[in-house]
């Protein structure tokens, strides 16, 4: 069956970066591209944006733009989201999300807390 | 960016009760290719978001008939027929029709 395990928690310091994975197993990777979605604590589902498997073509989120970048690793089927310059207002769950039907398969989240 | 409008926010239910939320786009979310990219998602407190109904009303696997979705471009609904103790959560509903994809603020259902 499709696994998506990311991951685990993260805690960085304001301006500091994150890269969080998100390996999948059971399908076919190059099949269908990754959204990224973050949770904020209490709040709401966030998209931030997508990535191709296939070429590797990404579509961001305007808010995310020139913070974020989305890669992906076809030799050990794995998508990655790096994102820079942590904002205390970043600290969230970050969701990986196989983009078909949408969003059929869920990581199981990695929680990224950002504090001094 | 199309926004979600999803009503009401908050649903005290009955056990064995009927619960409808509402959705409403910002535009129409009829692709060029005809289909209509509208999903709905539930997520259970402390779990990751659980695809529920996707293109309107298409059941994702292994999701209970008790769930169903209608609607068209700008409005949509889902349908619980009667409401279980386990589909306490946060309904979401998103669209990805077009670039950013984008999701209501959610509807937190409860047991009354």
């Amino acid at each position: 069956q499709v696994q998506l395990v990311q991951s685990g928690a993260e805690v960085k310091k304001p301006g500091a970066s994150v890269k969080v994975s998100c390996k999948a197993s059971g399908y076919t990777f190059t099949s269908h591209g990754f959204s990224w979605v973050r949770q904020a604590p209490g709040q709401g589902l966030e998209w931030m944006g997508w990535i191709s498997t296939y070429n590797g073509d990404t579509n961001y989120a305007q808010e995310f733009q020139g913070r974020v970048t989305m890669t992906t690793d076809t030799s050990t089927n794995t998508a990655y989201m790096e994102l820079r310059t942590l904002r205390s207002d970043d600290t969230a769950v970050y969701y990986c999300a196989r983009d078909v039907d949408p969003f059929a398969d869920w990581g199981q989240g990695t929680l990224v807390t950002v504090s001094s | 960016d199309i926004v979600m409008t999803q009503t009401p926010l908050s649903s005290p239910v009955t056990l064995g009760q009927p619960a409808s939320i509402s959705c409403r786009s910002s535009q129409s979310l009829v692709h060029s290719d005809g289909n209509t990219y509208l999903s709905w998602l539930q997520q259970r407190p402390g779990q990751p978001p659980r695809l529920l109904i996707y293109k309107i009303s298409n059941r994702f696997s292994g999701v209970p008939d008790r769930f169903s979705g209608s609607g068209a471009g700008t409005d949509f609904t889902l349908k619980i027929s009667r409401v279980e103790a386990e589909d306490v959560g946060v309904y979401y509903c998103m669209q990805s029709t077009q670039f950013p994809y984008t999701f209501g603020r959610g509807t937190k259902l409860e047991i009354k």
